[in-house]
């Protein structure tokens, strides 16, 4: 499974915006490349996903390198309820993409 | 739609006893999965079944976690017997298969889970 890579902890202030990193320099042509969320004593959330353009919807941003070894989370901006851990997964289209991994995340701090 | 259930909520047993964890997830999915996290390993995969078939159980610890799926609206994961160590927030997710991996995963709010 392609393996990504996050940095364990950022902080933030609040109504600002927030990128959050990810590098997934093994990626193969067909992952997908895609954002969990998990708030304190919650089941993760899905947050957005992508695969080669980058994508907008109403929670974030997904900015995607030319050579998709790397991607962004963008939070235009933090607030308090978005304190939480941020997962990057890449998800093939085979079948073993199924398989979802989760590695460690980015714990997000956001201070008032 | 009511999301992914899972139940109990929370769940406290002796080592030694049967625990039996349950999922209903989304009507319609195909996928279900089942996932435990703790603070040391993080979220682990445990299996993932597909049209109620177990596809892929590399992830279940040994031999006394057990999991099945008689119907496409629930599932178990069963612990037998249960020790100390299993102490931890089991979650189920399922997902639809559409135009290849971009389905998302929808997640339960999870079984906490303590083995005394």
């Amino acid at each position: 499974d392609a393996k990504t890579t996050q940095p364990n902890s950022m902080e933030s202030n609040e109504e600002e915006p927030v990128h959050l990193p990810c590098n997934h320099s093994t990626i193969s042509g067909t992952d997908y490349i895609h954002w969990y969320r998990q708030l304190p004593s919650q089941g993760p959330e899905y947050v957005i996903h992508g695969l080669t353009s980058n994508v907008n919807n109403r929670m974030a941003s997904l900015a995607i390198a030319e050579d998709r070894k790397s991607s962004t989370l963008i939070l235009h901006r933090a607030t308090l309820r978005d304190a939480a851990v941020y997962y990057c997964i890449l998800r093939g289209a085979n079948t073993g993409g199924f398989k979802t991994i989760f590695g460690a995340g980015t714990r997000l701090f956001v201070k008032a | 739609d009511a999301g992914v259930i899972q139940s109990p909520r929370h769940e406290v047993t002796e080592m030694g006893q049967e625990v039996t964890l349950r999922c209903k997830p989304i009507s319609g999915h195909d996928y279900l999965f089942w996932y435990r996290q703790t603070m040391m390993r993080g979220l682990e995969l445990l299996i993932y079944f597909n049209n109620n078939v177990p596809i892929d159980d590399s992830g279940m610890p040994e031999d006394r976690f057990s999991a099945k799926m008689p119907n496409a609206s629930f599932s178990t994961l069963k612990i037998q017997p249960s020790e100390p160590r299993d102490s931890a927030v089991y979650f189920c997710a399922s997902s639809i298969r559409v135009e290849g991996s971009n389905e998302k995963l929808f997640f339960g709010s999870g079984t906490q889970l303590s083995v005394l």
